[in-house]
């Protein structure tokens, strides 16, 4: 079955420090997309990064890189330079294969991050 | 202007009442989904739309009915809803959904409505 883990509920860092979100997941699906999401307190769902299953090179996206370790299937947030305006809950999510059949994006049950001033 | 609009923002509404909730998309996307959040459970796919066909329904309840009238528009109408469907409905679209390619198309979604039931 797939699945996606995260295994942190809530986690703090310190403004202009670095920090790790963690991201585990489970499919048997050879082609698959890796997504964090961002979540502010007002609602919207804020795309932020994306890493294929064959990409060799780990995404990145200004602040934001992927840490993707497909042996281990995880796929970690990092954040540079925090700001406070990243306080917010983040989602690690998967897409299906194509051919899978299903058209299910998995989500784990996120992150809260708050950035402390 | 966000690529996806949701209205409304807020709606509180009794169990007997009949409301819809609406989605536009303006980026020329073919799949469109309906998402619930609720407290401290992870994102549940409700419907999803590609090409304006109903391609996957997730055990939904009767009470929620999509309509997918355009590639660009999606409701979602209720009616005799429970107080625990209360939570935060969100509208997604997506480049394309069945294809080779679809796994790295990434969602875009609205600012969701917050659904309070009385």
């Amino acid at each position: 079955a797939q699945k996606i883990t995260q295994t942190q509920p809530g986690m703090f860092v310190q403004e202009k420090e670095a920090v790790t979100l963690d991201c585990t997941y489970d499919t048997s699906d050879q082609s698959y997309g890796l997504f964090w999401y961002k979540q502010p307190s007002s609602g919207e769902m804020i795309f932020l990064i994306y890493q294929g299953s064959y990409d060799e090179q780990n995404a990145t996206e200004g602040r934001y890189s992927l840490n993707f370790q497909k042996a281990r299937k995880s796929a970690n947030l990092v954040i540079s330079a925090s700001q406070l305006g990243d306080s917010a809950m983040y989602f690690c999510a998967m897409s299906p294969e194509a051919t899978s059949g299903t058209y299910k994006y998995i989500f784990g049950t996120g992150t809260r991050l708050k950035v402390l001033a | 202007e966000t690529g996806v609009t949701q209205t409304p923002r807020h709606l509180v509404m009794g169990m007997t009442n009949k409301k819809s909730l609406k989605c536009e998309q303006h980026l020329g996307h073919n799949a469109m989904y309906w998402y619930k959040q609720s407290a401290k459970k992870p994102l549940e796919l409700m419907f999803v739309y590609s090409l304006e066909e109903r391609v996957e329904n997730n055990s939904v309840p009767s009470r929620f009915s999509p309509e997918c009238p355009n590639s660009s528009h999606l409701f979602l109408h209720l009616h005799t809803l429970q107080p625990e469907d209360s939570a935060l409905y969100l509208c997604a679209s997506s480049r394309e959904v069945g294809h080779q390619s679809s796994y790295n198309s990434p969602l875009h979604f609205g600012n969701g409505t917050r659904l309070t039931v009385t």
